[in-house]
């Protein structure tokens, strides 16, 4: 199985803040490297798809970069709705597997 | 727009199995664009994938339930199902439906259904 290491699990931050996270795979993934956001009792969303494609909808104060084993989640300026977990995935092969999450809270 | 439902029972005993069905709305679950997959979450942990189940039948479970699990399709009532048989307390958590799209990517998800497996 590839393994999905984010860091940090967690950070304090402030509205406005650019915040930035990271995912390391085990094994090249080349760019099948996905960003969810998690809220406590709703579906979770897609914010980025192979790693850098923006998902319909999401606001684009969100972007994602890199490829082969190490990613980059980046909020530009964080908002009040952004506290949240996040979580990377990666479907380069099965079984599908996801980073542990990175919970932003605010400080 | 696809929307997926999660629904079963929330409380299973040990070494019985666990249930849930996903609807799908706003599309056909013979869409060959979409697999059709679970996922899980332990309370305080990471996610996890359990696997999917494409419109032609193709099926791929995570090694580590494999052979506790079962994921079908129903087209009569456009809707999926999972079975996880055996279960014990480490099977408790929230449970997620969701539609794998061709790079991988999962959306929609549905928002969840909590199973916790207790005596």
């Amino acid at each position: 199985d590839i393994q999905m290491t984010q860091s940090p699990s967690s950070l304090s931050a402030s509205v406005g803040d650019r915040v930035t996270i990271t995912c390391r795979a085990s094994q090249s993934i080349s760019t099948y490297l996905n960003w969810y956001q998690l809220k406590p009792g709703k579906a979770p969303k897609l914010l980025i798809y192979f790693a850098s494609g923006l998902q319909s909808g999401v606001p684009s104060r969100f972007s994602g970069s890199g490829s082969g084993t190490d990613f980059t989640l980046t909020i530009s300026s964080l908002q009040p709705e952004d506290f949240a977990t996040y979580s990377c995935q990666q479907s380069y092969s099965t079984p599908r597997t996801f980073g542990q999450g990175t919970k932003v809270e605010i400080k | 727009q696809l929307q997926l439902r999660e629904s079963g029972s929330g409380l299973v005993r040990p070494s019985q199995t666990l249930s849930l069905t996903c609807a799908v709305s706003g599309g056909s679950i013979n869409n060959g664009a979409f697999t059709w997959t679970w996922i899980r979450q332990p309370p305080g942990k990471g996610l996890e994938w359990i696997g999917y189940m494409s419109r032609s039948g193709s099926i791929n479970y995570n090694p580590s339930l494999k052979s506790r699990v079962t994921i079908s399709l129903d087209r009569s009532r456009n809707q999926f199902s999972l079975e996880l048989f055996s279960v014990t307390a480490a099977d408790t958590a929230v449970y997620f439906c969701a539609a794998e799209g061709g790079d991988g990517q999962l959306d929609p998800w549905g928002q969840g259904t909590l199973v916790t497996v207790s005596s």
